[in-house]
């Protein structure tokens, strides 16, 4: 059974760096791509992006920011998002969700457990 | 590509059957998956390929419509119903959600 477990929540200061990690498990990392989501309180699920752990190739939502960063790393199966330049907007729950390569990209399953991450002075 | 939900909020009672509307800017063909999301928890996948339930999903959840319209339905609902629904389209990039219906226990 593929599974996919989030790092703990975060708390940083206006300006600094996070990274938040999503560890992969059950299944060859490489035949999935690991998509980022990001939800502010009481509102929706923005698409971030995505990450190809095969080859490091990366997606890009709309509006996404410069200071994001996805990785991943097939010698341990993590996969990893690293937002620089933290602003009090970016306070949000993070998660990240596997996708099939081999069924087209159709869907988006499992997801983490989602990631909190606060920016405050 | 925008996907617009409809309604926003959704008001029912246990025993009612609801359906919920998603509509995209344009056409996606069947590339459409809804995710049901409860307070503090990770969105689950319902359906995908905007009418195949996923493994494990009770079959009272439908999902019809193909193009730029789709429909999921829940029959005879049951208090774990009772939660926000998404859908997802996956047929380009950027991929992008709906804003969400959240559905209220009347």
């Amino acid at each position: 059974e593929v599974q996919v477990v989030q790092s703990g929540p975060e708390v940083r200061k206006p300006g600094t760096t996070v990274k938040i990690s999503c560890k992969f498990s059950g299944d060859t990392f490489g035949d999935y791509y690991i998509h980022w989501m990001r939800q502010a309180p009481g509102k929706g699920l923005q698409w971030l992006g995505l990450v190809d752990p095969e080859d490091g190739d990366t997606k890009f939502g709309d509006n996404v920011q410069g200071g994001v960063t996805m990785t991943a790393d097939p010698s341990t199966d993590i996969a990893y998002l690293e937002l620089t330049s933290l602003r009090s907007d970016d306070t949000a729950m993070y998660f990240c969700a596997a996708d099939t390569k081999s069924l087209g990209s159709i869907y988006l399953d499992p997801w983490g457990q989602g990631t909190q991450v606060t920016v405050s002075s | 590509i925008q996907l617009t939900q409809s309604p926003s909020f959704l008001s029912a009672s246990v025993g009612d059957s609801v359906s919920m509307t998603c509509r995209a800017s344009q056409d996606i063909s069947n590339y459409l998956a809804w995710y049901q999301q409860k307070p503090g928890k990770a969105p689950k996948l319902l359906i995908f390929t905007a009418s195949t339930l996923h493994t494990g999903v009770s079959s009272r959840f439908s999902g019809s419509g193909s193009g730029t319209e789709f429909t999921l339905t829940i029959d005879s609902l049951q208090p774990e119903d009772f939660a926000t629904y998404f859908c997802q389209q996956l047929a380009v990039y950027p991929r992008t959600f709906g804003q969400g219906t959240k559905l209220e226990i009347k």
